[in-house]
């Protein structure tokens, strides 16, 4: 079984911020947080990972709560391109993938 | 620069025959995925490769077999398939230890 809880669908204008949850509440000391994506039909794109500390790249921000039971990945400017399953992962090599979240942008 | 590539993109098989499914990444990264992916399910782990000779088992490993004979092919072979077999099926790489896993478009396999 997935260790994360992730809402099943969220939706965001197009030009806003996208603010995606995710809990995870036994997550180990060593283990990290990754998120990935999926746009329709494709494989599972990279984003952003991080262990304790946020993390920002030129895709997105990545806030970990202090006790790191939870985390929200940041999609700063949405656009209509980033209309995907957004996956949030707990792991170290091996990742197991949840159902994770559909982010539906719209114009 | 390719990348990871599988073929075929997408095959019909009878129930009872034979697939090997071709994976190929030209990163020289070390650990290699097979992934399958069910409707409402995920994706789920089939077998990796953290480096060429060696290969584990993931989340669903029975029925298939991989083989990891050099760095840059890992194919999946479905000894006798059977239609609980129907899948998107993904590649993946990665450095060993390293952060980000590279996909490929998948396969996607329907056993009849």
């Amino acid at each position: 079984d997935a260790k994360t809880t992730q809402p099943t669908s969220m939706d965001c204008a197009e030009g806003r911020a996208a603010n995606l949850p995710c809990n995870h509440s036994t997550i180990s000391g060593n283990e990290y947080v990754y998120w990935y994506r999926q746009i329709h039909s494709q494989g599972p794109q990279y984003i952003i990972h991080g262990l304790k500390n946020n993390e920002t790249n030129e895709m997105a921000s990545l806030i970990i709560t202090e006790d790191r039971k939870s985390s929200t990945l940041i999609l700063p400017h949405a656009t209509l391109r980033d209309t995907a399953v957004y996956y949030c992962i707990v792991g170290y090599s091996t990742l197991t993938f949840g159902k994770g979240t559909m982010l539906l942008v719209s114009p | 620069i390719a990348g990871i590539t599988q073929a075929p993109t997408s095959q019909i098989l009878a129930a009872g025959r034979r697939m090997t499914l071709r994976c190929t990444q030209d990163m020289r990264h070390n650990a290699m995925y097979w992934y399958r992916q069910d409707l409402g399910l995920g994706l789920r782990l089939i077998h990796y490769s953290n480096t060429a000779g060696t290969t584990g088992k993931g989340e669903v490993p029975d029925g298939y077999s991989v083989s990891r004979a050099n760095t840059d092919d890992f194919p999946l072979t479905l000894a006798s398939a059977v239609p609980s077999q129907t899948s998107v099926y993904f590649c993946a790489s990665s450095d060993l230890g390293g952060d980000e896993q590279f996909f490929g478009p998948g396969t996607r396999l329907t056993v009849l």
